[in-house]
């Protein structure tokens, strides 16, 4: 069984751009979650889908968005590239909805 | 807000020593879950744990959800170079729409 796959696995972008990141998760699974990791503050929750409705939301501005799709694939969105966007951008997926997550291998973005 | 402490932040250990972490909940949890991220990795799924005063074992380690579900721990008995890592605790809040909410981590060396 294939695990969850994020693409890409690095990027660099300038301010002021956009990204987009995306994930495909394990067969099966509906729910998919999406966390951001920084050194200084751990996994920070952004939201999560399930079955293409978004159920879940963290503490993260406007410019950070998501989608999932019919077959469970999702993308996130960060317009307006700020600085403190550089973060490993993880997806994991599951069966039900924050149990047992599966997590992608993650995408390294760096902001210059 | 909802918060998920844990401590210590880092522990440095001689292999063959035991290790503990703690993770301290400011609501009831539905469930804790402990997941391991190697050096470079990403978060990986270790257990979960769900009725009060549960305890289970794998191997070397021992994890326990207190009485009240607001805390648990993991114990790692005679540490070895292979548990290096960080270990992570992540809360399920109550509710049909559960939050997941993670801890920020116990970074573990061990000097051989």
């Amino acid at each position: 069984k294939a695990g969850v796959t994020q693409t890409p696995r690095y990027l660099i972008k300038t301010r002021g751009q956009q990204v987009t990141l995306s994930c495909s998760p394990i067969s099966g699974h509906r729910s998919v979650s999406w966390y951001q990791q920084t050194p200084g503050q751990g996994l920070q929750f952004l939201f999560e889908y399930f079955s293409e409705t978004q159920r879940n939301k963290g503490n993260f501005p406007g410019r950070f968005s998501g989608r999932q799709f019919s077959n469970s694939r999702s993308e996130m969105n960060v317009s307006t590239l700020e600085l403190g966007d550089s973060a490993l951008y993880l997806c994991a997926s599951s069966l039900i909805a924050n149990e047992k997550l599966f997590f992608g291998s993650g995408t390294q973005l760096s902001v210059l | 807000g909802q918060q998920v402490m844990q401590i210590p932040q880092y522990q440095h250990v001689q292999e063959g020593e035991d290790f503990t972490t703690y993770c301290n909940s400011s609501t009831t949890l539905s469930n804790i879950q402990w997941y391991k991220q190697r050096p470079g990795g990403h978060p990986v799924f270790l257990i979960q744990l769900v009725k009060s005063g549960e305890v289970k074992k794998q191997k070397r380690l021992t994890f326990q959800f207190g009485e009240a579900k607001k805390n648990s721990s993991l114990h790692i008995t005679a540490t070895q170079t292979t548990d290096v890592g960080t270990y992570f605790c992540a809360g399920k809040m109550r509710g049909s729409q559960g939050n997941l909410i993670f801890g920020k981590g116990t970074k573990l060396s061990v000097k051989p």
